[in-house]
This record gives C-alpha cells, structure tokens and sequence, in this order.
C-alpha cells in the first residue's frame, strides 16, 4: 500500500507561487501519482495527474523526479480562492485498493 | 458542476435508524466510490463498484452496504445509526478504476 507523507498546513500571500511536496517512498511501478483540492464542505475536484517527469494543465504543474519517490503540486501566482485542503494520491491504475485519500495539506492563501 | 448528483443534500435523523443515500454518477461513468468525511477528518473510503460489481471495499462498517443499480446509480444504506455516523458522504464516479475521480457535493448526515 503505497503510503503518502504531506505537510500539514501551509501559508501563502496572494500572487506567489506554491509548492506542496508530497513523499510516496515505496511507490510501485505502476503507480500513478493524483492530486485533489477540497474546499469546505464540497467534494474534492481533480487538479492534476502524472506518472513521471512533469506534468502542466490550466491550473497547475506536477513535477516528479526520476526516482518518483515525491512529487511537488505547483500552483502558479495563488489568490485567495486557492485556499483549500490539497490531497496527495498515489496508486495503480486498474487496482483500486491501493488508492487512499491522506490527511492532505491545508493551504490558506493571505491578502 | 461535477456531473455527479447525490441525493438528499441534508439528513437528520436518530439513532438506531436506517436510512438510504443516492448517487448518480456522471454520463458514461462505470465506477462509483463512496467515501465518508467526519468533521475535520480526512476522506475515508468505503467501497467502490464497477458495472454493478463491488471493486474495492474499505473501511465501511458492517452497518453499512452499498450497491449499484444496472443504470449505473448506487445507493449507499446505513443502518442502526449511531452519533458517530454523523459525517459528510460523498459519491464520486469516474470512467474506471483510477482514473481521475469526479465528486457530487455530498449528503450531510446529522444523527440526533
């Protein structure tokens, strides 16, 4: 069961760039590595998704390194709309009972 | 909007009860999850199906049973509640296994 270590919380000022690490050192080969953001009482979105190297969509970049033992979500220029709690997931596609939702980060974006 | 509808938004109800909560997941979606949030907690899986078939089961009490329907819709049922089972539930669907989740917004429990 591959298992994810996040920071618990963090702080940010408006315009910055953020970057939450997530640590996954038993990941297997055929894990993927997905991050979510939840903001308070709705259901977590889908940010981004990757295996290796760097992944970027409209809203953030997934950088993972060769060893893909970590990966860093990277949110560009944040606003106060971007504070949230971010999950970390790390699993196998098409074997679902290694997919778990952890503690997750809490961002809180300051003016 | 996620796509994924859950019904009903709120329920409150008492202790030693049952009660059924609904989801329809989104167009084409095969897998649905559920998942139960307490306050402050973390998503806590609990089971997920596939076509009509159970997948993957987590953490889900024995008081509680889910399945899903041949149109796609799962119902989760939770029975002889207890105040510990006051939480928020989500449903989330997706094409397959792992692929990227889409969540409804959730049933709010209140057991009183």
């Amino acid at each position: 069961l591959a298992k994810t270590t996040q920071p618990i919380s963090m702080d940010s000022y408006e315009g910055q760039e953020v970057n939450i690490t997530c640590s996954h050192n038993n990941i297997a080969t055929n894990d993927y590595i997905t991050w979510y953001q939840q903001f308070p009482s709705q259901g977590p979105r889908f940010i981004i998704q990757g295996y290796k190297t760097k992944v970027t969509n409209e809203v953030a970049s997934l950088f993972i390194p060769a060893d893909r033992k970590s990966s860093t979500l990277s949110l560009p220029r944040v606003s106060l709309s971007d504070t949230a709690v971010y999950y970390c997931l790390v699993g196998a596609l098409y074997n679902n009972n290694d997919m778990r939702f952890g503690a997750g980060t809490r961002l809180t974006v300051k003016p | 909007d996620s796509g994924v509808t859950q019904t009903p938004k709120h329920l409150i109800t008492a202790t030693g009860q049952r009660v059924t909560l609904r989801c329809s997941p989104r167009s084409g979606d095969l897998s649905v999850y559920w998942y139960q949030q307490s306050l402050d907690q973390g998503l806590q899986f609990l089971i997920q199906y596939y076509n009509g078939e159970e997948r993957a089961k987590g953490n889900i009490l024995e008081r509680f049973s889910a399945q899903q329907f041949p149109d796609l819709h799962s119902e989760l049922n939770l029975s002889s509640l207890e105040l510990g089972d006051s939480a928020l539930y989500f449903c989330a669907s997706s094409v397959r296994d792992n692929q990227p989740q889409h969540f409804g917004d959730g049933t709010r429990l209140s057991i009183l």
